[in-house]
């Protein structure tokens, strides 16, 4: 049972490439969300799925997107990168429902550079 | 449209004494959940203790407690006996059912002194 895996650990982009943040779980959990963390500003949501096929935007979207086409995997696409996305992003997966802890665990992060 | 506030972002303790982080939210569910997690240098995100609303009780995990007060939409996390293995980014977090999404504080920095 390896929980939640995020690859890579480590990026550097230049302004304006693309890149795949990969996710995946093997819990079997319906919920997962990608967040950034910056320095003083907690962890920010930036999308989530609450199962295959289903995703919705959270507090800060712009410039990212995601898709769920399986229960296991929910990538994080960057589209052109900017240096405001410099950061470490999160994956987390949590099982939802009644009677449950809703607990998120988490991956080990990314730490993503744009210069 | 749910907040979490940690208002103290760096606090010290000596080794063996208690600390307690603050945390208040705002959510206008009655079905929600709260957390404290522990972030230390390498990043991990690590669960250190959670509370149903529903439940009166405040919980407990050996040497983490809360202090739930619902009506005051407060959640503090008190740690006893601290030690150096408990520096690190505490955070505080808020999920309900209904809408799926979790919530975090802006994290309180504790360091541990010798």
């Amino acid at each position: 049972n390896a929980g939640v895996t995020q690859t890579p650990k480590f990026q550097v982009l230049k302004t304006g490439q693309s890149m795949t943040l990969q996710c995946a779980q093997d819990m079997n959990h319906e919920y997962m969300s990608w967040y950034r963390q910056d320095p003083g500003m907690g962890l920010r949501l930036i999308h989530y799925s609450v199962g295959a096929g289903i995703t919705d935007q959270g507090e800060v979207p712009n410039g990212y997107n995601v898709s769920r086409s399986t229960t296991e995997d929910f990538p994080l696409r960057l589209l052109s990168a900017a240096p405001s996305q410099t950061s470490v992003y999160f994956c987390a997966s949590s099982y939802q429902g009644r009677g449950s802890y809703n607990e998120q665990f988490f991956g080990p992060g990314t730490r993503l550079t744009v210069l | 449209a749910q907040t979490v506030t940690q208002s103290q972002p760096e606090m010290s303790v000596q080794e063996a004494e208690t600390v307690t982080l603050s945390c208040t939210y705002d959510t206008s569910e009655s079905d929600y959940y709260l957390f404290w997690y522990k972030q230390p240098p390498s990043r991990q995100m690590i669960l250190v203790i959670r509370q149903e609303a529903y439940k009166q009780q405040n919980a407990t995990e050996n040497r983490f407690s809360v202090n739930f007060q619902k009506a005051a939409k407060s959640f503090s996390l008190k740690i006893s006996d601290s030690q150096l293995g408990d520096a690190a980014m505490y955070f505080c977090a808020c999920t309900t059912s209904g809408t799926y999404k979790y919530i975090f504080g802006t994290g309180t920095r504790l360091k541990v002194l010798a």
